[in-house]
C-alpha cells in the first residue's frame, strides 16, 4: 500500500485478555520495526524483523509479548494477559532494507482497563 | 545500551521565531534522523543525515550531524502554527538496524 497501515486504531480490553495488533508495511519494505509509546515519552523499541525472522527481539518487556511476521509482509503483536502498564501506543514502522529512516504507521492506542 | 539526550523537553514561542534543539549521545552514530510527531499520528521523517559534518536544509529546516558522531541539532527559522507538535532525534548506531530515539520537543507556539 502507499502507507505503513495499522489495526486497529484504538483499543480498549480488560486487564488479563489477549490482543493482537496487526501491521501491514508499504510493499516491498522488507525491513519492519515494532515501537511503544507510553504517555509523553519518546519511543522505545520493541522488535524488528528482516523479511520474516526477527534478528532483534531485545526489546520486548517480557514473554507475555510476542510478534510474527508472515510472507515478509503483515506483521501481528500479540499482548497475553494484558496488564495496565501495557497501555501506550503501538507504533509499527518499515524500511525498504535495515538500517534507514523508516515510515511508520499511525499506530494502536491500546487502554488496558 | 545507546541513549539520546534531547533538549530541551519543551518550547514556548511566538510565531515568527526561530527555534533550536539538539541532542547527545553517550557513544557514535552513524545517522542521525528528525523526526515531527502531530498528535494521534506516527512520527514523519524530516531529515537524515549520513555523514559527520553534514549540513542539510529543508525549507525552513535545518540539521547537522556533529563531527564528533555524538550530537545532531535541528533549527527551525521564522516558524510557523503548522510547526507545533513534537520532534524526535533519532539514530542508527554502528552495525544497528533498530533506530533509538531521543525523548522529544514539545513545540508550542503562544499566540
Amino acid at each position: 500500500g502507499a502507507g505503513v497501515s495499522q489495526s486497529p486504531s484504538n483499543k480498549v480490553t480488560e486487564k488479563g485478555k489477549d490482543v493482537e495488533l496487526r501491521c501491514d508495511p508499504i510493499s516491498g519494505h522488507t525491513a519492519l520495526y515494532w515501537y511503544r509509546q507510553s504517555l509523553g515519552q519518546g519511543l522505545e523499541f520493541l522488535i524488528y524483523f528482516q523479511g520474516n525472522s526477527a534478528p532483534d527481539k531485545s526489546g520486548l518487556p517480557s514473554d507475555r509479548f510476542s510478534a510474527e511476521r508472515t510472507g515478509g509482509s503483515v506483521s501481528t503483536l500479540t499482548i497475553q494477559r494484558t496488564q495496565q502498564e501495557d497501555s501506550a501506543v503501538y507504533l509499527c514502522a518499515s524500511s525498504p532494507r535495515g538500517g534507514q529512516g523508516y515510515t511508520f504507521g499511525s499506530g494502536t492506542r491500546l487502554t488496558v482497563v | 545500551g545507546q541513549q539520546l539526550n534531547q533538549s530541551p523537553q519543551s518550547m514556548f514561542i511566538q510565531e515568527g521565531e526561530d527555534v533550536s534543539m539538539n541532542c547527545t549521545s553517550s557513544s557514535i552514530f552513524n545517522t542521525w534522523l528528525w523526526y515531527k510527531q502531530d498528535p494521534g499520528e506516527g512520527p514523519v521523517l524530516l531529515i537524515a543525515l549520513y555523514k559527520a559534518g553534514e549540513l542539510t536544509s529543508n525549507g525552513r529546516l535545518t540539521a547537522q550531524f556533529g563531527i564528533t558522531r555524538k550530537d545532531s541539532f535541528l533549527n527551525i527559522s521564522a516558524s510557523i502554527p503548522s510547526d507545533v507538535g513534537i520532534y524526535f532525534c533519532a539514530g542508527h548506531g554502528f552495525g544497528n538496524e533498530k533506530l533509538t530515539f531521543g525523548t522529544g520537543t514539545r513545540l508550542t507556539i503562544i499566540p
